[in-house]
């Protein structure tokens, strides 16, 4: 089965922009999270989807938003982008959100300049 | 405060060596994750637990949930082993996920 795939991998943006990452699952995999991974803040939870319901949400602003697809595919946006939002974006997916061991895509690697 | 905490933060060892990495979590939970991270971000999934030990190769992970911890050993260590492992959480309150800050290894040959 192919893996989890972001795209896209690196994204140059200004502030005051917005973007959209996109992920997809592997195959049969229908739960998605996200994460954001800072080197001060390290790794940290963003949302989480399954079945094209938003189950979970951390403690993030309310620029940054998504959804997912009938496909399982998830999309992440963040808007009015600011310098701090620079960051490796991670998203993994699940077969459900059980339990489950999570199968994690490469990430999209955002600057904000 | 941060709910789940590694130790040590950065370990150098001679390859062959045992490796201990410790995790030590605040938050109930309905599952712990070992993953690790190589340079360049890729992140692969070692061990999901709940509860006693599991195995994989070289690799053993324990938890004991009274204590709210959990190990990940690594025997006869390579240099490939050279990553960053971090220790994350599945709440059972609240359905948050929280990680620790991770474990730079550096395997020496």
């Amino acid at each position: 089965k192919a893996g989890v795939t972001q795209t896209p991998r690196y994204l140059i943006k200004t502030r005051g922009q917005q973007v959209t990452l996109s992920c997809s699952p592997i195959s049969g995999h229908r739960s998605v999270s996200w994460y954001q991974q800072t080197p001060g803040q390290g790794l940290q939870f963003l949302f989480e989807y399954f079945s094209e319901t938003q189950r979970n949400k951390g403690n993030f602003p309310g620029r940054f938003s998504g959804r997912q697809f009938s496909n399982s595919r998830s999309e992440m946006n963040v808007s009015t982008l600011e310098l701090g939002d620079s960051a490796l974006y991670l998203c993994a997916s699940s077969p459900s959100p059980y339990q489950e061991t999570q199968y994690f895509g490469p990430g999209t690697r955002l600057l904000v300049l | 405060k941060n709910e789940v905490e590694q130790s040590p933060q950065n370990l150098t060892a001679q390859e062959g060596e045992f490796i201990t990495i410790n995790c030590s979590y605040s938050v109930g939970i309905s599952a712990l994750h070992w993953l690790q991270q190589h340079p360049g971000g890729g992140i692969v999934s070692l061990f999901m637990l709940s509860s006693g030990k599991k195995k994989h190769g070289r690799l053993i992970a324990t938890i004991n949930i009274q204590e709210k911890h959990s190990s990940l050993h690594i025997t006869a260590s390579h240099p490939r082993d050279s990553a960053v492992y971090i220790c994350a959480v599945d709440s059972n309150t609240g359905n948050q996920f929280y990680f620790g800050t991770g474990t730079s290894l550096t395997v020496i040959p």
